[in-house]
């Protein structure tokens, strides 16, 4: 049982314009969300994250929106910029527990 | 170093050798895990530590894997007999505590021949 999707395994933007890369999870003990980002060769590298008495934090040009009667999270960056191309992995995990990952979702920014 | 470092990079193997991996987390963070990235997946967990113990192996794919972890510092993932399937590239993290933000390493990419 997949507890957080990304069910979107890829998207592409053009630079300038805002990426919106959507998460749900079924677990309604989650209380802690994160985004992780990832290059090749690399490990993922924390992005954003928001607790579930939250529904936004924003950081730059990350925003990160949390839906919890849906269960479901979202990432938007703008402006979206040709570095920001790589996987993104929404995660989540309740109370003492270790994080879900969600399997990813490619961004590809265009110039 | 400051953050969590993984050893070696890269690992080629033939099939049905023994590989062990290694992870050093970063330093006072009790909490260790193991993941592991195929080709076009996601990141698929495999073994949880707290201190020495581990809580949750649940994800280890066959009896072929084990892990260690000495001191509540470093950690060892041993896979036996590899097999093809097994190519994919090992993960390590640690946090703080057993939950929240974790700490990735930039992984072991492990190729059987």
């Amino acid at each position: 049982d997949q507890q957080v999707k990304q069910n979107s395994p890829s998207l592409s933007v053009q630079e300038g314009r805002i990426s919106i890369l959507n998460c749900d999870y079924t677990n309604s003990m989650f209380d802690y969300f994160l985004w992780y980002k990832k290059y090749p060769a690399e490990g993922p590298t924390f992005l954003i994250s928001i607790s579930s008495i939250k529904d936004k934090n924003e950081d730059g040009r990350f925003t990160v929106f949390l839906n919890k009667s849906a269960k479901h999270l979202s990432l938007h960056i703008v402006p979206s910029q040709p570095g920001d191309s790589a996987v993104y992995f929404c995660a989540a995990s309740a109370g003492d527990t270790p994080l879900v990952f969600g399997k990813g979702t490619r961004l590809s920014v265009i110039a | 170093g400051a953050g969590v470092s993984q050893s070696p990079s890269n690992k080629v193997t033939e099939k049905g050798k023994d590989v062990e991996l290694r992870c050093d987390p970063i330093s006072g963070h009790t909490a260790l895990y193991w993941y592991r990235q195929s080709l076009g997946q996601g990141l698929e967990f495999l073994i949880y530590f707290q201190g020495n113990s581990a809580p949750d192996k649940s994800g280890l794919p066959s009896d072929r894997f084990s892990a260690e972890r000495t001191g509540g510092s470093v950690s060892t993932l041993t896979i036996q007999r590899t097999q093809q399937e097994d190519s994919a590239v090992y993960l390590c993290a640690s946090s703080p505590r057993g939950r929240g933000l974790q700490f990735f390493g930039p992984g072991t990419r492990l190729t059987v021949l």
